[in-house]
């Protein structure tokens, strides 16, 4: 079993709807990650908490709006989106920012854009 | 930027035969990872590497780290049916993201 829960399993939005995908972790971990999965590619990294702040924006389209509440939460709010973001989109979190702690994922939200 | 190769893509093998994977990078990294992922779910960490030379096992699993730090290895003994997933490797540098490989695809033949 994952320690970093994600929910939902899977989502199918429309291209002018709105949604957020939830991700928790309960490990004390002072960083969270949001990566997008492709089919038969490895995951690429798009935001970085670092500390509850957003610390690294990997140049990710304002369509996708992350939010970190608390240490334990992290959000990704999706609007207008498009086919193209049909994807396996994958929460991590680590024990240090920065450092060498390894990454820790849920199991991914399948997100399939309409 | 730094990119990790992974040899080999994919491979098939017979239930029971040792199985050898690896990573290689042109630039040094301080800390390797190896991950496997299986079908609608999310990478597991296997097995973390912090020092050049060093030898870890995890049951079955065995990694190195490189000792020119731009290599690591993974060795699966005995595979079963459920050792089919994805393998990735991982590099990271003090106070960079980590980078990961491509990806080898396992599969096993029963």
């Amino acid at each position: 079993d994952t320690e970093v829960t994600q929910t939902p399993k899977h989502l199918v939005m429309g291209m002018t709807n709105k949604k957020s995908l939830k991700c928790e972790q309960h490990m004390g971990h002072r960083a969270m990650y949001w990566y997008k999965q492709k089919a038969k590619k490895p995951p690429e990294l798009m935001f970085v908490y670092s500390y509850e702040k957003l610390s690294i924006n990997e140049s990710v389209p304002s369509r996708f709006s992350p939010e970190c509440p608390n240490s334990s939460l992290l959000n990704l709010h999706l609007h207008a989106l498009q086919p193209e973001d049909s994807a396996l989109y994958l929460c991590a979190s680590s024990q240090d920012p920065g450092y060498n702690s390894p990454l820790h994922f849920g199991n991914g939200t399948r997100l399939t854009v309409t | 930027g730094q990119q990790l190769n992974q040899s080999p893509q994919s491979m098939f093998i017979q239930e029971g035969e040792d199985v050898s994977m690896n990573c290689t990078s042109s630039s040094i990294f301080n800390t390797w990872l190896w991950y496997k992922q299986d079908p609608g779910e999310g990478p597991v960490l296997l097995i973390a590497l912090y020092k050049a030379g060093e030898l870890t096992s995890n049951g079955r699993l065995t990694a190195q780290f490189g000792i020119t730090r731009k290599d690591s290895f993974l060795n699966i003994s005995a595979s079963i049916p459920s050792d089919v997933g994805i393998y990735f490797c991982a590099g990271h540098n003090y106070g960079q993201n980590f980078v990961f490989g491509p990806g080898t695809r396992l599969s096993v033949l029963p």
